[in-house]
Order: C-alpha cells, then structure tokens, then sequence
C-alpha cells in the first residue's frame, strides 16, 4: 500500500525567506507526483506535475525535484510572501494502484510580512 | 474555458439522510475522481469514472455510490448518511484512456462542504 508522508507539518516563516517542503513515498513505482496548494475551505490549484521520467519541474518561484529511487520529493518557494500562506499537498500515483492519487496530510505553510 | 465545478458549495444533512453532490469536468475530459477530505487531512480517494463506468474504488463502504452521464458529469451519492461523513467532497477531471494516451494532471474543483448534523 502506498504512503505519502509530508514534512514539516507546518512551518511559519518571515517574508522573503527561500523554503523547502518536503514529500516522501513509500513505493518508489510512481506514474507521477503533483505538488498542490490548497487555501483554507478551499479547493486544490494545482502547482506543479512531475512525471515519472522528469527529475524536476519550475514554475515562476516554485522548483520541485522527483527522486524516484530514495521516494522523495521536494518543493522549493523561493522569496516567500504572505500570499503564499496555505496549505500544500503532494499526491503520488502508482503503476501499482490504478490512476488515483495517493496524498500526503500537507504542510501547513505562514510567511509571516 | 469552464474548470472543474461543483454544486452544491454547502450543504446541511441530517444522520440516516441521503445526499447527492454533482460535479462537472474541465472542458475536453472524461474522467472524474471524488475524494473525500476530512478536516486537517489530505483527500481521500473515493472512486474515478470514466465512460460512465466506475473504473476504480477506495476504501469506502458501498454507501457511497456514484454515476458518470454521457456529457462526462458526474454525481456522487452518500446513503445513511453519519456524523463521520462530515467532510469536504472534492471533484477532479482528468483526461483519460490508455496510461499512454493520458493527460495526467488532475484538475480539482471548489469542493462541496457536507456538514451531517
């Protein structure tokens, strides 16, 4: 059975501080990993799609890596701001369990202005 | 182009009711998943139609119930309804078919916020 694992749970920084979120699989036979932010009440947007064959993807201030072998992921938010505030979840889906995603709880992210 | 949405956004049950929560894909997909997503947890997966099939199923008892119409649309249904089926229920279309032929990425939509009383 698949396990997602996120950590920290939560994290408050101060404004402009680069940060990292990390994710971690216990089975390494991944489709793909999608990193999510979702806003209290809210749905989820989704940030980034790493395929099982890409090592990384970026968008704007968000870079996040895919180590397949060591079942890891990490999502970097460079020069934090307070509208990055929220919630974030990776989701992992399996070769092993059909096509739906697998998520983490998330972390719980504060920039602090 | 329209997103993922949902209706209703809120709704008011109570225990032994039944419920229906509607969903409608992103514009051009044909798959939808429910998830399930209790208060300070991540989603939990529910089940995913596609060709108006339920292709795959969580770990969810057979209260839980759905249908996919031909437009793609797609309703959940919750029988019996308990205090513990308090939940946010969360939509997401995908474009489906063979893994090789597969837009992978999961759009969601706003979510229905099902409070059991």
């Amino acid at each position: 059975k698949q396990e997602v694992t996120q950590i920290p749970a939560a994290l408050s920084v101060p404004e402009g501080e680069n940060l990292v979120l990390n994710c971690s699989f216990t089975d390494s036979a991944i489709y793909n990993l999608q990193w999510f932010r979702q806003d209290p009440g809210k749905g989820l947007t989704s940030l980034l799609l790493i395929q099982s064959s890409q090592r990384e993807q970026t968008s704007g201030r968000l870079n996040a890596s895919l180590d397949k072998s060591s079942g890891r992921s990490t999502l970097y938010i460079a020069a934090s701001q307070p509208g990055d505030s929220a919630t974030y979840l990776c989701a992992v889906e399996s070769d092993n369990y059909g096509q739906n995603f697998v998520f983490g709880p998330g972390t719980r992210l504060s920039v602090l202005p | 182009d329209a997103g993922v949405t949902q209706s209703p956004t809120h709704l008011i049950k109570t225990r032994g009711q039944q419920v229906t929560l509607r969903c409608s894909p992103k514009s051009g997909h044909d798959t939808v998943s429910w998830y399930q997503q209790a208060l300070g947890q991540g989603p939990q997966f529910i089940f995913q139609y596609y060709e108006e099939e339920e292709r795959q199923r969580g770990n969810f008892p057979d209260r839980f119930s759905g249908h996919q119409f031909p437009n793609y649309s797609s309703e959940l249904n919750v029988n019996a309804l308990l205090l513990g089926d308090s939940a946010l229920y969360l939509c997401a279309s995908s474009l489906g078919g063979s893994y090789g032929a597969r837009d992978y990425e999961q759009y969601f939509g706003p979510g229905t916020r099902l409070t059991v009383t």
